[in-house]
């Protein structure tokens, strides 16, 4: 069955400070592997696509790493702003455009 | 253009009526999607167009459910005889695919937020 699983289901941290997502996934074919971040009642918004070849990809603060043979990603945040709080939903998509999403990480960051 | 709009932003309603949401995605983009999204869950996919043909739908789409895009443009989904487990955001995306392939960003509305009482 295709999964994407992520951890922790909800973080907090101070502002300033790093933070990494996690995200196992059981997709086959892989085609490409996403992560967006949502705002509380508003439409995903994509931070970064990558494809099987790609190991990392960086949005500003956002830096996505992926390892397709074990079928890992992470999602690092760099210095966080309190606009950064969000849930950030792993995707990835098969070979038919068909995207996969995960449930989420809640990040919650205080002052 | 500011990107996808949908439209209402929210629907209240009570059990078996009947409701459509509209979705008008970027000019130009050929591809629309419709996903369903319950609280604390991942968006999942329901049905989606390459212009006007509706390519695949998924099994948790059903007979209640009908979407169309009939000019390949914008597109309704429509739920007949809702009940309360249809309550959920109806989130509409859309892509251009210039290319054979899946790895077309998916651009995401604001999303309608459906309950039904």
């Amino acid at each position: 069955k295709n999964q994407v699983e992520q951890s922790p289901q909800s973080l907090i941290i101070l502002e300033g400070k790093n933070c990494t997502l996690q995200c196992n996934y059981t997709v086959s074919p892989f085609s490409n592997l996403r992560w967006y971040k949502q705002d509380t009642g508003r439409g995903p918004v994509s931070l970064t696509i990558m494809t099987f070849s790609e190991n990392t990809k960086s949005n500003g603060r956002y830096t996505a790493t992926l390892d397709a043979d074990t079928k890992q990603s992470s999602l690092h945040i760099t210095a966080s702003q309190l606009s950064d709080s969000a849930s950030y939903i792993c995707v990835v998509g098969d070979d038919t455009d068909k995207l996969i999403f995960g449930t989420g990480t809640r990040l919650q960051v205080f002052p | 253009d500011t990107g996808v709009s949908q439209d209402p932003r929210h629907k209240i309603t009570k059990r078996g009526q009947n409701v459509t949401f509209r979705c008008d995605p970027i000019s130009e983009h050929n591809r629309l999607y419709w996903y369903r999204q319950t609280l604390g869950q991942g968006p999942e996919f329901l049905t989606y167009f390459q212009n006007e043909a509706q390519l695949e739908k998924s099994r948790l789409l059903s007979d209640r459910f009908s979407a169309e895009r009939p000019k390949g443009s914008f597109s309704t989904l429509e739920i007949q005889r809702t009940e309360q487990g249809d309550s959920a955001m109806y989130l509409c995306a859309s892509s251009l695919a210039r290319v054979p392939g899946p790895n077309n960003e998916q651009f995401f509305g604001p999303g309608t937020r459906l309950t039904v009482l």
